[in-house]
Parts: structure tokens; C-alpha cells; sequence
């Protein structure tokens, strides 16, 4: 079991719509990171924090904005939601900064439907 | 052209087939990550591999950074081994996680 919990596990939301998905990292893990998978791709890299500071970015958006809290856990913000924001949004959090040497532990992922 | 690229995109093999899948990538990288990802989204981490080979249980994963090529082996495949095998490296450039498509493997009794 990795550890890593999100919530909510599912969720519907419509065009315009604002939403926030949540993480719980892995106790000990000071770095998380967000992807999105839409249907039938690979995982697509959002950003990820460290120590509640964005650390790096993928090709995504300003709308796309995230948070991370003293705890570690994390948030994802999608402002206008759009249809093709409908995928399954991973979060996976990591032991040390950078990720290059350490393996991630990912959560089961919220699927999101926008309708 | 993507930066990875997997073969195949779908497998389908007898239970006890001995299954290969590859994985090639054009960038710079600092390590290779094998993971498993289940029907419904959940993923698991296999290996995570910066030289050299790696084993656990019947799995199997080796990496030529020469030749930017990586390889992960299943032995004995079983049923419960269906998923999607998906390779992703870590770009050396930055922090980065670039994933390639995956390949759906299927294990038939």
C-alpha cells in the first residue's frame, strides 16, 4: 500500500466550473507532484511542489494552480473548467526534491468528468 | 516524434509466456521508470533503473543508456499480470517526468 490518499475518488462538473482535488502525501514525503491522464494516454506532467514551493511546471495553463501545506498534503485548482479537463488527475509524492533518484508513490487518482 | 516511445501498444499472450516490452527515448536522462498501471487508474511503482538491470520476483528490467533503451521482462506470465506497462524518464535537464503511452498487456489463462 503506497500510502498516498486523494479525494474526492470521482467527481462531475460542468463547463465554467471551478474545482479542487486533494492529496495526502506518504508520511515522510516532502515533495509531490501532480499529472493529468486523459482517456487512453499516458500521464501528462502538471507541476510539483516541495516544501510549499512550486518547484517545477509542465505545459498547462495558468488556470491549473496547486498548493501544498505544512503537512505536505497538496491541492490541485482548475479555474473555467473545459471539456478536455476531463481525465483522471494523479498525485504521487516522493521522499526528496527533484524526484531524479527516488521513486514516487502514486495515489489511486480522481477521475473528473466534465460535462 | 515523441521523447519515449513503447512497443508494442498491445500485447496478448498464454499464461506462462515469457513477455517482453521496450521502451526507447531521445532525451537526456537521469533515470527510467517501469510502472503498472491496473484497470481504474491505480498505479504502482515496478523499478526505477539508472544503469544496469534490476529483478523482482518475475519481473525483470534492464536499461542501455548507450543506446537510450530499456526493456522490462515478465517470466511466467500469469493473468493477474494484465495491465498497462508504462515507461517514464527522468529528464536530467530539470525535475521532470516524461511518460510514454504505454502497452496493454493481456495475460489469457
Amino acid at each position: 500500500e503506497t500510502g498516498v490518499t486523494q479525494s474526492p475518488t470521482h467527481l462531475i462538473k460542468t463547463r465554467g466550473q471551478q474545482v479542487t482535488l486533494r492529496c495526502s502525501s506518504q508520511s515522510g514525503h516532502n515533495t509531490v507532484s501532480w499529472y493529468q491522464q486523459a482517456l487512453g494516454q499516458g500521464p501528462q506532467f502538471i507541476f510539483q511542489y516541495y516544501r510549499e514551493e512550486e518547484n517545477g511546471r509542465g505545459n498547462f495553463p495558468p488556470r491549473f494552480s496547486g498548493l501544498q501545506f505544512p503537512n505536505y498534503s497538496s491541492e490541485l485548482n482548475v479555474n473555467a473548467l473545459e471539456l478536455d479537463d476531463s481525465a483522471l488527475y494523479l498525485c504521487a509524492s516522493s521522499p526528496t526534491y527533484g524526484l531524479a533518484q527516488e521513486t514516487q508513490y502514486f495515489g489511486p487518482g480522481t477521475r473528473l468528468l466534465v460535462l | 516524434k515523441n521523447e519515449v516511445e513503447q512497443s508494442p501498444q498491445n500485447l496478448t499472450a498464454q499464461e506462462g509466456e515469457f513477455i517482453t516490452i521496450n521502451c526507447s527515448y531521445s532525451v537526456g536522462i537521469s533515470a527510467l521508470h517501469w510502472l503498472q498501471q491496473h484497470p481504474g487508474g491505480g498505479i504502482v511503482s515496478l523499478f526505477m533503473l539508472s544503469s544496469g538491470k534490476k529483478k523482482h520476483g518475475r519481473l525483470i528490467a534492464t536499461i542501455n543508456i548507450q543506446e537510450k533503451h530499456s526493456s522490462l521482462h515478465i517470466t511466467a506470465s500469469h493473468p493477474r499480470d494484465s495491465a498497462v506497462y508504462i515507461c517514464a524518464v527522468f529528464l536530467d535537464s530539470n525535475y521532470q517526468l516524461i511518460w510514454g503511452a504505454g502497452t496493454k498487456l493481456i495475460i489469457k489463462p
